[in-house]
């Protein structure tokens, strides 16, 4: 049963448009989300986070809403550059005596064309 | 300031062997988490390590063990290894104190090879 979904497995967007990655949960423990962007042959970054209490996070070219009630969140990034091509994970965490795992999305791989 | 640092970062094994993948943390950092990737599944969590005892565990069967030493290492080792076992393993650190908000500082992974 796969708690966070990330149904686009590949995005393509033009260098200066938005990019708008979506993520999908199910679990409403989850209290903490955040997208992971990954390069090949790399580990995992950190991007940028929010908390459930909140419904936007902003940081510099990257936006990320959250729709509690939905169960849905997602990653703008404006404008997209080419350095921005990789996959991003959506990831939430638990809350109790989960909060020290992270369950993660599939990714989806972006692709910022020049 | 070092990163997480994994090693081997490629290794080919046969199935049945076991193998044992290492991991030091940034300095300072007490908790180490290993992910599990393979293609398609995105990262999926194995457990989590602090001061010397495992916090968390996911879904994995008993042949995925863990411990992390009292300078904050780690290790992970597979037991009788099966080809669906080929997968990046993944190892974060993440910083003490004020509460996990789930920020992790990845190493870039143990390549492993089932054959």
């Amino acid at each position: 049963d796969q708690q966070v979904k990330q149904n686009s497995p590949s995005l393509s967007v033009q260098e200066g448009r938005i990019s708008i990655l979506n993520c999908d949960y199910t679990n409403s423990m989850f209290d903490y989300f955040l997208w992971y962007k990954k390069y090949p042959a790399e580990g995992p970054t950190f991007l940028i986070s929010i908390s459930s209490i909140k419904d936007k996070n902003e940081d510099g070219r990257f936006t990320v809403f959250l729709n509690k009630s939905a169960k849905h969140l997602s990653l703008h990034i404006v404008p997209s550059q080419p350095g921005d091509s990789a996959v991003y994970f959506c990831a939430a965490r638990g809350s109790g005596g989960s909060n020290y795992k992270l369950t993660f999305g599939k990714g989806t791989l972006l692709t910022v064309n020049p | 300031k070092a990163g997480v640092t994994q090693t081997p970062r490629y290794l080919i094994k046969t199935r049945g062997q076991q193998v044992t993948l290492s991991c030091s943390p940034i300095s300072g950092h007490r908790s180490v988490s290993w992910y599990q990737q393979t293609p398609g599944q995105g990262l999926q969590f194995l457990f989590e390590y602090f001061s010397e005892t495992q916090r968390n565990k996911g879904n994995f069967p008993g042949r995925f063990s863990g411990r992390q030493f009292s300078n904050s290492r780690s290790e992970m080792n597979v037991s009788t290894l099966e080809l669906g076992d080929s997968a990046l393993y993944l190892c974060a650190s993440s910083r003490p104190g004020q509460g996990f908000t789930g920020e992790l500082f990845f190493g870039e992974g143990s390549r492993l090879t089932v054959l």
